[in-house]
């Protein structure tokens, strides 16, 4: 199984900081890796598809990078919505395998 | 609007068997494969089974493989998951979970509210 290593697992910032999240694969998964939130109580949402691709809705504030086995999630400047856990999941092979998330929360 | 709507959860003894059920809406669903992930109390994010848009082909967790079943009613737009020989540890919060794209690129789009199972004695 393909594991992913997120870091760091929890993060203190402020409204308007810029975050960067990583998330680095055990093995290759070209640009198979997606990002999504999720607040306390809620489901996921997606916010990021293969590495870089923003989903449908989500504010361009989210943005990823990467391929291979390393990977970044950017939120340019946080509002107070985006305090949440967010994870990494991978979809080059079965099981599709996700990060242990990272929490961020408000400093 | 893209809905699924999750039920069948509750409390079980260990050893015992539940069906989940996941109600789909809003989206033409055999076209569309489906997972079921889960998240155990204060803890991330777990994939437990997928399905084939036709039901033809399906796969497990090794956590759940030959205790879990999925399968799909495409006449019924529903998806299920039946659960036996459940262990303390499948105590978690289990998501109805789409899966879309194409050309290699997968992602779940849509997921549902979620149905708490526990199993306890």
């Amino acid at each position: 199984d393909i594991q992913m290593t997120q870091s760091p697992s929890s993060l203190s910032a402020s409204v308007g900081d810029r975050v960067t999240i990583t998330c680095r694969a055990s093995q290759s998964i070209s640009k198979y890796l997606n990002w999504y939130h999720q607040k306390p109580g809620k489901a996921p949402r997606l916010l990021i598809f293969a590495a870089s691709s923003l989903q449908s809705g989500v504010p361009s504030r989210f943005s990823g990078s990467g391929s291979g086995t390393d990977f970044t999630l950017t939120i340019s400047s946080l509002q107070p919505e985006d305090f949440a856990t967010y994870y990494c999941q991978q979809t080059y092979s079965t099981p599709r395998t996700f990060g242990r998330g990272t929490k961020l929360e408000i400093k | 609007e893209v809905q699924l709507v999750e039920s069948g959860g509750g409390l079980v003894q260990p050893g015992g068997s539940l069906r989940l059920s996941c109600a789909a809406s809003g989206f033409i669903f055999s076209s569309h494969e489906m997972n079921w992930v889960r998240q155990a109390p204060g803890k991330g994010l777990e994939w437990v089974a997928y399905i084939s848009g036709t039901g033809s082909s399906t796969h497990y967790s090794d956590s759940v493989r030959g205790r879990f079943t999925i399968s799909r009613d495409n006449a019924k737009s529903s998806l299920y998951l039946q659960m036996n020989s459940l262990r303390v540890e499948d105590t978690a919060v289990y998501y109805c979970v789409r899966g879309s794209g194409s050309s290699g690129v997968y992602y779940f789009d849509y997921w549902g509210q979620g149905t708490l199972v526990t199993v306890s004695s």
